[in-house]
């Protein structure tokens, strides 16, 4: 059975830091991981989708990498920003099931970027 | 992009009652959709799948008869909560998959519905 990690659970930094969201998966037999983004009381905004095929995926200043034989996913944020502040899930599709489109989802990190 | 729509965003009912949400694909067809539910700072977790014409497909723990999903249309998948107590009160997210299915095909996200019983 498919488990998705990510650590930290929360995280806080000043402003204009890097920062690195990780995700670990347990099957590597994915379709696809994607991040999505989601604000307090809000629906989910998609980030960034790594097809398993690839090895990262970039728009403006995020970046996410997949190492699918090792399970696993990182994030990367470059020059946070106060409106970076939200949690961030990433999830994954399932290969070899009938449900082609069931996601799995971590548990998320929630960021906090101080100004 | 395609559109998925959720109504209602937020509704508040009493214990006991039952209310509705539905999920739309506002500009194509979709065959398959699923529903997810969130707890405070908790991730989302699979109800069930939603098929076109028949049975939801219920994952594991999640009571077929509490939570009533029926997907008359193309277009239209709606979730019932059936006698609803303060512990149903939760995020409740839809996700469409285009008719074409398979896994060529994104998956689009409503923007969620906030339910809470008192």
């Amino acid at each position: 059975k498919q488990e998705v990690t990510q650590i930290p659970a929360a995280l806080s930094v000043p402003e204009g830091e890097n920062l690195v969201l990780n995700c670990s998966f347990t099957d590597s037999a994915i379709y696809n991981l994607q991040w999505f983004r989601q604000d307090p009381g809000k629906g989910l905004t998609s980030l960034l989708l790594i097809q398993s095929s690839q090895r990262e995926q970039t728009s403006g200043r995020l970046n996410a990498s997949l190492d699918k034989s090792s399970g696993r996913s990182t994030l990367y944020i470059a020059a946070s920003q106060p409106g970076d502040s939200a949690t961030y899930l990433c999830a994954v599709r399932q290969l070899g099931s009938s449900n082609t489109g069931k996601l799995i989802f971590g548990q998320g990190t929630t960021l906090q970027v101080k100004p | 992009g395609a559109v998925v729509s959720q109504h209602p965003s937020r509704v508040i009912c009493k214990s006991g009652t039952s209310v509705k949400i539905e999920c739309r694909s506002l500009d194509f067809q979709a065959t398959t959709m699923f529903w997810y539910r969130q707890f405070p700072k908790q991730s989302l977790m699979l109800m069930a799948t939603s098929n076109e014409g028949s049975k939801a497909t219920y994952e594991q723990g999640v009571e077929k008869d509490k939570f009533l999903i029926n997907h008359a249309s193309l277009t239209l998948s709606t979730l019932t909560v059936t006698s609803a107590h303060p512990e149903d009160s939760s995020f409740y997210i839809c996700s469409a998959q285009k008719t074409t299915g398979g896994y060529g095909n994104t998956i689009y996200f409503g923007e969620g519905s906030w339910l809470t019983v008192v």
